[in-house]
């Protein structure tokens, strides 16, 4: 089993569209959840961290469950400028300290009007 | 402001040939990363510096090796470039190493070596 895996889509939504991403890790132990945003041609950005509890940000939430390992994210309300890969993205117990991340493939987005 | 620069943006190499791709950050962060992003890949850790002074091999160092030269610039070096090197690299850099740090990522340098 690879360390996170993603669908890569592509997700063809229209807009004002609700879309889900899901993502599993492999190692039980990881700590940190996070997803990043890259857009064609660009480099990665953080979108939101992932809590236990989950979390929130405007047109965003991000859902962990740490039994099945398994991350979502929800974009409700989709916009046009929301497409783009959704990197999903971990820190495994061996990064240790140093922050070291483990990315997904990415899922990609396109928002149609 | 301008966060996290890379020089050059766009390189082809030959077989063989070597070059040193340039990262440079104003945001006075102690951590520094170099990443490769290939197509149907993960961006992948090839080496990171959690301090000015240390640095350490990620997941895929072979081929490459990396100076931080102060605390604002950490550079990759292709001694000898391969086709397999044929990539974009990505340079970021983070306030403390730690995953609870974000990281913040420069543009990129696109790599082709034929």
């Amino acid at each position: 089993r690879k360390e996170v895996e993603q669908d890569p889509g592509p997700f063809n939504v229209p807009e004002g569209a609700t879309v889900a991403f899901n993502c599993t890790y492999s190692n039980s132990a990881s700590q940190s959840f996070f997803w990043y945003r890259q857009d064609c041609r660009k480099e990665p950005k953080l979108l939101m961290s992932v809590y236990s509890s989950g979390n929130e940000d405007g047109r965003f939430t991000a859902q962990l469950n740490r039994a099945s390992q398994y991350i979502s994210l929800l974009i409700r309300d989709s916009k046009l400028s929301d497409s783009a890969t959704y990197l999903c993205v971990v820190n495994p117990p061996y990064g240790g300290s140093q922050g070291n991340l483990i990315f997904g493939k990415g899922t990609k987005l396109s928002v149609k009007p | 402001n301008a966060g996290v620069t890379q020089t050059p943006k766009f390189q082809v190499l030959k077989t063989g040939q070597s070059m040193t791709l340039q990262c440079a950050q104003d945001m006075n962060h102690n951590s520094m990363y170099w990443y490769r992003q290939d197509p149907g890949m993960g961006l992948r850790l090839i080496y990171y510096s959690a301090s000015e002074g240390t640095t350490d091999k990620g997941e895929v160092p072979n081929g490459y090796n990396v100076s931080r030269l102060n605390k604002r610039e950490f550079s990759l070096r292709l001694e000898s470039a391969a086709p397999s090197q044929t990539s974009v690299y990505f340079c970021a850099s983070s306030e403390a190493p730690g995953p609870s740090y974000e990281q913040y990522f420069g543009p990129g340098t696109r790599l082709t070596v034929t």
